[in-house]
């Protein structure tokens, strides 16, 4: 079984601060974990995505994520937080043996940026 | 690369009455999914195809759903009688590759749908 948590239902940071989004997976296997940013009133937008190799994944809009084997975690950072990243984001997690390549989601977590 | 399209953006109709949802996928995606996201339950997923074979409709909620898929360009969810209940985000998203693949599924921006 895959399960992914999202321990924080939303995070507060000032506009410049650094900002990190927890997430931590649990699965059978090597896992592949993504992250998603989902903009009021659009869809799921495609971050990054971990595989295989460097632990730190680097992706769009200057964010980059984390990935620890030990403590089962992909947390996402951005070094300096903008007010236009408040939104949405989840994070999610399948293996290579998933069914469908089905994804499992976190219940998501809200950013609220700052000025 | 006009992404995954899902019309319409909105719908409000009356408890009772069918609702079709429509998607057409990225073209050369062999995967479709299907998802409704409530506030109360987050992000859910109700079906999925590969190469437009339904495999796994086991996150279908009732009866009263179905989805089909008839080529590789278009997807329908269909709600028929729709129930106030069933009032949420509906979101398609496509993925290309075969099993075991590591790429992402893209999402169209989804039907708002609203049954009063």
């Amino acid at each position: 079984a895959q399960s992914v948590a999202q321990p924080e239902d939303q995070v507060n940071v000032a506009e410049g601060n650094p900002l990190t989004v927890k997430c931590t997976y649990s699965v059978s296997g090597n896992p592949y974990l993504f992250w998603y940013v989902q903009y009021p009133n659009r869809g799921l937008q495609f971050l990054l995505k971990y595989i295989t190799g460097d632990n730190l994944v680097k992706g769009s809009y200057g964010f980059e994520a984390e990935f620890n084997k030990s403590q089962t975690s992909f947390h996402l950072k951005k070094p300096s937080a903008l007010v236009s990243d408040s939104a949405l984001y989840f994070c999610a997690v399948r293996t290579f043996k998933a069914a469908g390549n089905k994804l499992t989601f976190g219940g998501g977590t809200r950013v609220l940026v700052k000025p | 690369d006009a992404g995954v399209i899902q019309s319409p953006r909105h719908e409000v109709t009356e408890m009772g009455q069918e609702v079709t949802l429509r998607c057409k996928p990225i073209s050369g995606h062999d995967y479709l999914f299907w998802y409704r996201q409530t506030m109360m339950r987050g992000l859910e997923l109700l079906i999925y195809f590969n190469n437009n074979v339904p495999i796994d409709d086991s996150g279908m909620p009732e009866d009263r759903f179905s989805a089909k898929m008839p080529n590789a360009s278009f997807s329908t969810l269909k709600i028929q009688p729709s129930e106030p209940r069933d009032s949420a985000v509906y979101f398609c998203a496509s993925s290309p590759g075969a099993q075991g693949s590591n790429q992402p599924q893209h999402f169209g921006d989804g039907t708002r749908l609203s049954i009063l």
